[in-house]
């Protein structure tokens, strides 16, 4: 159990689906985050909350639309995407907002998305 | 244009020896950096981190080394062990002056330690 539980693991959907990525954190904490990883790029941030008020949206397209109904639950709404937007999303969280000492993310497993 | 470089995409060790990885940043703004291991199907998870008042941090098997001047840091691993095989990413955040930017993270090395 590593606190931060994402389902779910493999998601397959075509360009014309809806679909929405869950995830839920376990420790308390103010903060939560959506990374993307596709292959052979670094971890790509795509939306902050803290205390369930986006505070971050890292010009992601509008296809991608995240819902923070608390602070233990976050969601990534999906609908009309790309085959190129097929990659590893994770969620994490953190105790508060990151803003540099001391602060450490955890991550979920993440949900390997694969867009036909 | 990528702010944290890890310009080995793979390195392989023999066990018992010691693993080096190297990482480069380009943001002067940078003060706290981490590093993350991360193994396959599983999420990335914390392994040990610096800030920039220090130039070594050291937990257990595992020692960060940063150097300011050249905008670099590294992660030694000794004795190596075959566990430590896995991919692992830096990462760095600074101290923007507002906002919550996250950690910027490199493209990773994947770490193969040899029996």
């Amino acid at each position: 159990e590593t606190g931060v539980t994402q389902t779910p693991r493999h998601l397959v959907m075509g360009m014309t689906n809806k679909k929405s990525l869950k995830c839920e954190q376990h420790l308390g904490h103010n903060a939560m985050y959506w990374y993307k990883q596709s292959a052979k790029k670094p971890l790509e941030l795509m939306f902050v909350y803290n205390f369930k008020e986006q505070t971050e949206n890292n010009s992601v397209p509008s296809r991608f639309s995240p819902e923070c109904p608390n602070s233990s639950h976050l969601f990534l709404h999906l609908h009309t995407l790309q085959p190129e937007d097929s990659a590893l999303y994770l969620c994490a969280s953190s105790q508060a907002v990151f803003q540099g000492t001391n602060e450490k993310l955890f991550f979920g497993s993440g949900t390997q998305l694969s867009v036909l | 244009d990528q702010q944290v470089k890890q310009n080995s995409p793979s390195l392989s060790v023999q066990e018992g020896r010691i693993s080096i990885l190297n990482c480069d940043y380009t943001n002067s703004m940078f003060d706290y950096f981490l590093w993350y291991k991360k193994y396959p199907a599983e999420g990335p998870t914390f392994l040990i981190s610096i800030s920039s008042i220090k130039d070594k941090n050291e937990d257990g098997r595992f020692t960060v080394f940063l150097n300011k001047s050249a905008k670099h840091l590294s992660l030694h691993i000794v004795p190596s062990q075959p566990g430590d095989s896995a991919v692992y990413f830096c990462a760095a955040s600074g101290q923007s002056g507002g906002g919550a930017d996250g950690l910027t993270f490199g493209k990773g090395t994947h770490l193969i330690i040899q029996p």
